[in-house]
């Protein structure tokens, strides 16, 4: 399979616990990107990577959100001190760089559930 | 913000029924996207508008992208149950690489 990847598919945590996902891009993409989704909304924009760079970070991304993409391949979204709202499918998606193709592709994403 | 207002919120339809939904937003978009999702999975990306005017078709889909560059279109021809799931547009505004998404159409086809 050479779609984006993401693990693990479901994670049921404790409030206050931190979790980390993890996605894998389409192998030649070179641009990553972290979504999330809510019941009932569309995919809301968090950050964004051209190779390792983090090029932007939405409002949406608090503090306790930290995302990294070492060596520009796989990348991480680790949530520090769950919260309830932090109940959300977490979607990461990729693309090639540049030009007028700015197709993603997404992930099965990860839904994340704060007891 | 850029928002995207997707109508209808959901659709209920026969099969073999052609149906029509569509985006508009409230600043012109770069790029228009249309996806499906299914429960529990990532949006699948069905068709990529990059021009405006453009009419563009895959297999049972066509979607267009509006002249003014604030809205697109998706038709999908004689359904099938298969076609059920939550379709959304998405597009590209200021930047070429932040989606912004509409909140959905929800397709229900009785067979």
């Amino acid at each position: 399979d050479t779609g984006v990847s993401q693990d693990p598919r479901h994670k049921i945590t404790k409030r206050g616990q931190n979790v980390t996902f993890r996605c894998d891009p389409i192998s030649e993409h070179n641009r990553l990107y972290w979504y999330r989704q809510t019941l009932g909304q569309g995919p809301e924009f968090l950050t964004y990577f051209q190779n390792e760079a983090q090029l932007e970070k939405s409002r949406l991304l608090s503090d306790r959100f930290s995302a990294e993409r070492p060596k520009g391949s796989f990348s991480t979204l680790e949530i520090q001190r769950t919260e309830q709202g932090d109940s959300a499918m977490y979607l990461c998606a990729s693309s090639t760089g540049g030009g007028s193709n700015t197709e993603a592709f997404f992930g099965q994403g990860t839904r994340l559930t704060v007891v | 913000g850029q928002q995207l207002n997707q109508s209808p919120q959901s659709m209920f339809i026969q099969e073999g029924e052609d149906v029509s939904m569509n985006c508009t937003s409230s600043s012109i978009f770069n790029t228009w996207l249309w996806y499906k999702q299914d429960p529990g999975e990532g949006p699948v990306l069905l068709i990529a508008l990059y021009k405006a005017g453009e009419l563009t078709s895959n297999g049972r889909l066509t979607a267009q992208f509006g002249i003014t560059r604030k809205d697109s279109f998706l038709n999908i021809s004689a359904s099938i149950p298969s076609d059920v799931g939550i379709y959304f547009c998405a597009g590209h505004g200021g930047s070429n690489y932040k989606l912004t998404f509409g909140k959905g159409t929800l397709l229900t086809v009785n067979p």
